[in-house]
């Protein structure tokens, strides 16, 4: 079956980097880019940017600059996102999701990776 | 800018009816959006896509419980029979230059 699944919790120290990896199966992983959200405890969910399946060429959003990286590797079906020099207010649960096949809604989601940066 | 306005919260007995609202921003009444459940503790869910001629097509395995309409720059989410699993957030998204959440609504199930 389709299904997205992401590396487990991390629990980081402030100026540390983190990796969350999130595992494609069940579809061909360059037919559908991926995207990133992320979701503060408490609040709603916020879009991060996207990368492109076949490209491999990344697109952030607005905030989502410079501590930020979106990869992929084809060879595994992974997309990855890292962020470094983490802060306090990274603390987030974050997501994967596939686009659709139209290439708008999020049809498949990640369960999700919760990073607690905590001294 | 395209922005999407939810309500904070809704609230319906079991086994009654809700319906969810998400607003589009003025200019951008042509838009189709996406509806998400997120149960407590989870991570999201696709629901449905909801076009502005009010046309829905349901996700993989999604009850047709759920429904979705249009009105304008409106795009509701209907939940008929509603169940102790329904409870839930609800997000709506749409696409434009980048991706665009709304704030989501929390609904209870009394």
């Amino acid at each position: 079956q389709v299904q997205l699944v992401q590396s487990g919790s991390e629990l980081k120290k402030p100026g540390a980097s983190v990796k969350v990896s999130c595992k494609a199966s069940g579809y061909t992983f360059t037919n559908h880019h991926m995207n990133w959200v992320r979701q503060a405890p408490g609040q709603g969910l916020e879009w991060m940017g996207w990368i492109n399946a076949n490209t491999g060429n990344p697109t952030y959003a607005q905030g989502f600059t410079g501590r930020f990286v979106f990869s992929l590797d084809t060879s595994v079906s992974t997309a990855y996102l890292q962020i470094s020099s983490l802060k306090a207010e990274d603390t987030a649960v974050y997501y994967c999701a596939r686009v659709s096949d139209y290439g708008d809604a999020f049809d498949i989601w990640g369960q999700g990776t919760m990073v607690t940066v905590s001294s | 800018q395209l922005v999407l306005t939810q309500s904070p919260s809704a609230s319906a007995s079991l086994g009654a009816s809700v319906k969810l609202t998400c607003t589009l921003s003025s200019g951008h009444s042509g838009y189709a959006i996406a509806w998400h459940q997120q149960q407590p503790e989870k991570g999201p869910r696709y629901l449905m896509k909801v076009k502005s001629d009010g046309s829905h097509s349901r996700g993989d395995g999604i009850s047709a419980r759920f429904s979705g309409s249009s009105s304008g720059a409106e795009r509701y989410l209907s939940i008929s029979s509603l169940q102790s699993e329904d409870e839930a957030d609800y997000y709506c998204q749409t696409w434009g230059t980048g991706m665009v959440f709304g704030g989501g609504t929390k609904l209870t199930v009394l």
